[in-house]
C-alpha cells in the first residue's frame, strides 16, 4: 500500500499568515493527489485535486503543488473560516490512502 | 446539484451486522464509482472500498474483506454497505463518496455506527 505521511499533524496559525501543510508519498503517484477539508461534525469537502487544481468554489488562497513525492497544500492568508483538518489523498493505487491529517487551529 | 443522503446512525449489538444506505440524486447514478470511507473518533479517514453501479464490480480494501459488503439498487440510485460480525473497532462514522473526475468530490453527511451491548 502507498503510504502518505502529511505534516505537521497540528499547527497554530494567525489571521492573513501563510501556512503550508505537506504530504510525503512512499512512492512515485504523479499528480495523483488531493486535498481535503474538513470542520468539526462535517465531511470533508475537496479543496485541490490533481495536485494542483483548484475545486470549483474553492477560494483562491487555496493552492497546491509538487516537488517529486512531496506534495503541498498552501493557505497564502488564512482567513477565520479556514480552521479545520486538512487531509491529503492518493489517487494512484489502490487502496487509496489517506495522509494521517493536519488540524489547524487560529492562534 | 450532486447530493448524497446517508441513513440515519445506529446503535448494534457485538457480533450482529448493519446495513447502510446512501442515496444519490442529481447526477447519473450509474456513471461513477461510489466509495465508502471510515472514520473513526479522533482519527483519519480509510478507505473501505468502491463500487460501480453500472456493473455491480467491486474492489476492495484487503483490510475490509469480509467485513463490508457494497451492493446497489439501480431503480433508487441507492447504495447500500453492509458491515457484519460487529466489534467495538467497528465503531465509526462512515462516509459515502462518489469518485468523480477530480477525485472524491462529492460526499455523504455520514452514518454514525456504535458497536455497544
Amino acid at each position: 500500500d502507498i503510504q502518505m505521511t502529511q505534516s505537521p499533524a497540528s499547527l497554530s496559525a494567525s489571521l492573513e499568515e501563510i501556512v503550508t501543510i505537506t504530504c510525503q508519498a512512499s512512492q512515485d503517484i504523479g499528480n495523483w493527489l488531493a486535498w481535503y477539508q474538513q470542520k468539526p461534525g462535517k465531511s470533508p469537502q475537496l479543496l485541490i485535486y490533481g495536485a494542483t487544481s483548484l475545486a470549483d468554489g474553492v477560494p483562491s488562497r487555496f493552492s497546491g503543488s509538487r516537488s517529486g513525492t512531496q506534495y503541498s497544500l498552501k493557505i497564502s492568508r488564512l482567513q477565520v473560516e479556514d480552521p479545520g483538518i486538512y487531509y491529503c489523498l492518493q489517487g494512484y493505487s489502490a487502496p487509496w490512502t489517506f495522509g494521517g491529517g493536519t488540524k489547524l487551529e487560529l492562534k | 446539484q450532486v447530493k448524497l443522503l446517508q441513513s440515519g446512525a445506529a446503535l448494534v449489538k457485538p457480533g450482529a451486522s448493519v446495513k447502510m444506505s446512501c442515496k444519490a440524486s442529481g447526477y447519473t447514478f450509474t456513471d461513477y464509482w461510489v466509495s465508502w470511507v471510515k472514520q473513526s473518533h479522533g482519527k483519519s479517514l480509510e478507505w473501505i472500498g468502491e463500487i460501480y453501479p453500472n456493473s455491480g464490480a467491486t474492489n476492495f480494501n484487503e483490510k475490509f474483506k469480509g467485513k463490508a459488503t457494497l451492493t446497489v439498487d439501480k431503480s433508487t440510485s441507492t447504495a447500500y454497505m453492509e458491515l457484519s460480525r460487529l466489534t467495538s473497532e467497528d465503531s465509526a462514522i462512515y462516509y459515502c463518496t462518489r469518485a468523480g473526475d477530480s477525485g472524491f468530490d462529492y460526499w455523504g453527511q455520514g452514518v454514525m455506527v456504535t458497536v455497544s451491548s
